[in-house]
This record gives structure tokens, C-alpha cells and sequence, in this order.
């Protein structure tokens, strides 16, 4: 059975800093995605990484794969308030998802 | 909006009683999701169509629940005799079969069931 795990579950940072938020998942998958949840509404789709050593960038979030280690990466560079939220990662088709990732910001 | 769309929002019910929500999904996309999301958790995998074929259902899922997707199209997703347990948010989401298979997700239906 396919598990994805986070870690941490829980984040509070302050504005500038950097940190990075990991996904493990423990059989084979052909890609792997990472989405985004603000309290109260639905998903966001942030990036899909599809084979080894995938790397995607959007602003101050970057995204990286190793499926060797069935290991993905988001990091978050010079954070700022408005990153606040929920990320979760996601892996297979049928989108098995982790618990998610509650990232809180401090100004 | 050409996005996912679900309705109601939100859907209060007594324990015992049937509920149906509904889902249209993006014109051209092929497949059709439906998840559940409790409160700090992530979205649950329910079930899933390729066009009119329902071709997973979660193990988890109950014999109450039940879901269609008539002319690859719109799908409902029906719970039979709802229980407390079943309140939670219901995702539905859509993609285009092929390439980065990425789903859109709708807004949500929120069931509360007293």
C-alpha cells in the first residue's frame, strides 16, 4: 500500500528565513505533485515532478525529486507572509496524499 | 469560469437521511475524482472515472456511498443513510487523461451531519 509521509506537519517561521518541507512515499511512482490549500478553500496545483532529479521553480518555491530515495523536497527561500498555508505533496495517479504541512509565516 | 464546479457549498442533514452532490468537471478533461477531507488531514481518495467508467472505488469506502458519472460528463456522488462520521469536506476534481495528469479541484461540498 502506497503511504506518503511529511514531515514536519507543522511549521512557524519567520519572514526571510528559509526551510524546506519533506515528502517521503514509500513504493515506485511515476510522478509526484505538491499542492497548496488556504483555509477554507480547495486545492492548488504548485508543481508535478515527473522523473529523477526533476527540479521546478516558482518564486520563492522550488521543488525537487529523488526517486532513488522516493524522497521530494519544497523549499522555501526568503519566506514571505502571504506562503502562509497548507502544502501538501502528493504521489501516484490517483493522488495518494500525505497529512500536509501547515506553514505559518510570522511578519 | 471553465473550473470545477460542485454544488452545494455546504449541506446540512440529519443522521439517517440520503444526500447527492454534484460535480462538473473541466469540458475536456477525461478523468473525474471525488475525494474527502477532514480537518487537518489530507484529501482521502474515494473514487475515480475515465470518462463514463468508474474505474477504482477506495476500499474504504462504504456500501452507502455511491457514485455516477452518466455520459462522461457531470458525476454525483450520493450517500445513502448518512452518519456523523460522514461529515467532512467532498472534493471533486478533474484532468485530461496523458502528460502531467494534473487534477483541478473544485471548491467543495460541506456536509454536516447532525
Amino acid at each position: 500500500e502506497l503511504k506518503v509521509e511529511q514531515n514536519p506537519l507543522f511549521l512557524s517561521m519567520q519572514e526571510g528565513k528559509n526551510y524546506t518541507i519533506y515528502c517521503n512515499y514509500s513504493t515506485t511512482s511515476d510522478r509526484l505533485y505538491w499542492y497548496r490549500q488556504d483555509p477554507g478553500k480547495s486545492l492548488e496545483s504548485l508543481f508535478v515532478l515527473l522523473s529523477n532529479g526533476a527540479v521546478k521553480q516558482e518564486g520563492r518555491l522550488m521543488a525537487s525529486l529523488d526517486t532513488k530515495a522516493r524522497l521530494s523536497t519544497l523549499h522555501i527561500t526568503a519566506a514571505v507572509h502571504d506562503l502562509s498555508a497548507t502544502y501538501f505533496c502528493a504521489v501516484d495517479d490517483k493522488i495518494i496524499f500525505g497529512k500536509g504541512t501547515r506553514l505559518h509565516i510570522l511578519p | 469560469d471553465t473550473g470545477v464546479s460542485q454544488n452545494p457549498r455546504h449541506k446540512i442533514t440529519k443522521r439517517g437521511q440520503n444526500v447527492t452532490f454534484r460535480c462538473d468537471p473541466i469540458s475536456e478533461h477525461n478523468r473525474l475524482y471525488w475525494y474527502r477531507q477532514t480537518l487537518g488531514q489530507g484529501p482521502e481518495f474515494l473514487t475515480y472515472f475515465q470518462n463514463e467508467a468508474q474505474l477504482e472505488k477506495s476500499r474504504l469506502l462504504s456500501d452507502r456511498f455511491s457514485a455516477e458519472r452518466p455520459k462522461g460528463s457531470f458525476s454525483t456522488l450520493e450517500i445513502q443513510r448518512t452518519e456523523q462520521g460522514d461529515s467532512a469536506m467532498y472534493l471533486c476534481a478533474s484532468s485530461l487523461l496523458g502528460g502531467k495528469n494534473i487534477q483541478y479541484f473544485g471548491a467543495g461540498t460541506r456536509l454536516s451531519v447532525l
